[in-house]
């Protein structure tokens, strides 16, 4: 069974600073596709990046980056310039596209505080 | 462009009671669609998700069920509530084979009292 693994309930980084959350999952899948979403107070959860497996350029959103490592199963989320609106949980969601079908397995989450 | 409506966005109800939560999604055409269920402080759980009118995929055996009678239309729902039914819940829809991830609905927090 695919599985992921946020190691880092909680985090905290000063606003201004650069904060990384780690990810790390288990697939025999070659081909497939990994997101990261954030969850603020309001539960809305919202997309924030995307990275293709096949493509081992890293993804970048604006102060938002990927480190993948696909070999390792890793793919962590770099904020940089982190500000107040930042904190909310965060969670790791790859779409290992079972069967043809998109089922995103999520991550238990990281909750980022930002410190003024 | 596509949106997603989910409601009600508060529910509190008592036990044994029953449950219609609705989701609709707008500016899209058969769409795969979810239910998650969030509890306090935890991480998301699959519940159902479907690929097409009537098809329903039951991912954890619960009081819960769902239907979709129609190609943009997800309904959740309970016959008598249980106690443990609390929590968020999420409806997503994603379209199909592209691998652009979820689009969330707001969510219902549901309390069962």
């Amino acid at each position: 069974a695919q599985t992921v693994t946020q190691s880092q309930p909680e985090m905290s980084v000063q606003e201004a600073e650069t904060v990384t959350l780690s990810c790390t999952y288990d697939t025999s899948e070659s081909d497939y596709y990994l997101f990261w979403y954030k969850q603020p107070p309001s539960r809305q959860m919202i997309l924030v990046i995307r990275q293709e497996a096949y493509k081992q350029q890293n993804a970048t959103e604006n102060r938002f980056s990927v480190n993948f490592q696909k070999a390792a199963k890793s793919f962590s989320l770099k904020i940089s310039d982190s500000q107040l609106g930042d904190a909310a949980m965060y969670f790791c969601a790859p779409d290992f596209l079972q069967g043809g079908s998109e089922k995103l397995v999520f991550g238990k989450g990281t909750k980022l505080t930002v410190n003024p | 462009s596509q949106t997603i409506h989910q409601w009600p966005a508060t529910l509190v109800q008592p036990v044994g009671s029953p449950l219609s939560l609705e989701c609709t999604v707008e500016g899209t055409s058969n769409p795969n669609l979810y239910w998650y269920r969030q509890a306090a402080g935890r991480g998301l759980q699959l519940l159902f998700y479907s690929v097409g009118i009537g098809q329903i995929s039951s991912e954890v055996p619960q009081n819960l069920s769902a239907s979709r009678p129609q190609d943009r239309q997800f309904i959740l729902s309970s016959k008598k509530l249980l106690l443990s039914d609390s929590g968020f819940y999420l409806c997503a829809w994603s379209q199909q084979g592209l691998g652009y991830g979820y689009t969330f609905g707001s969510g219902t927090r549901l309390t069962v009292v």
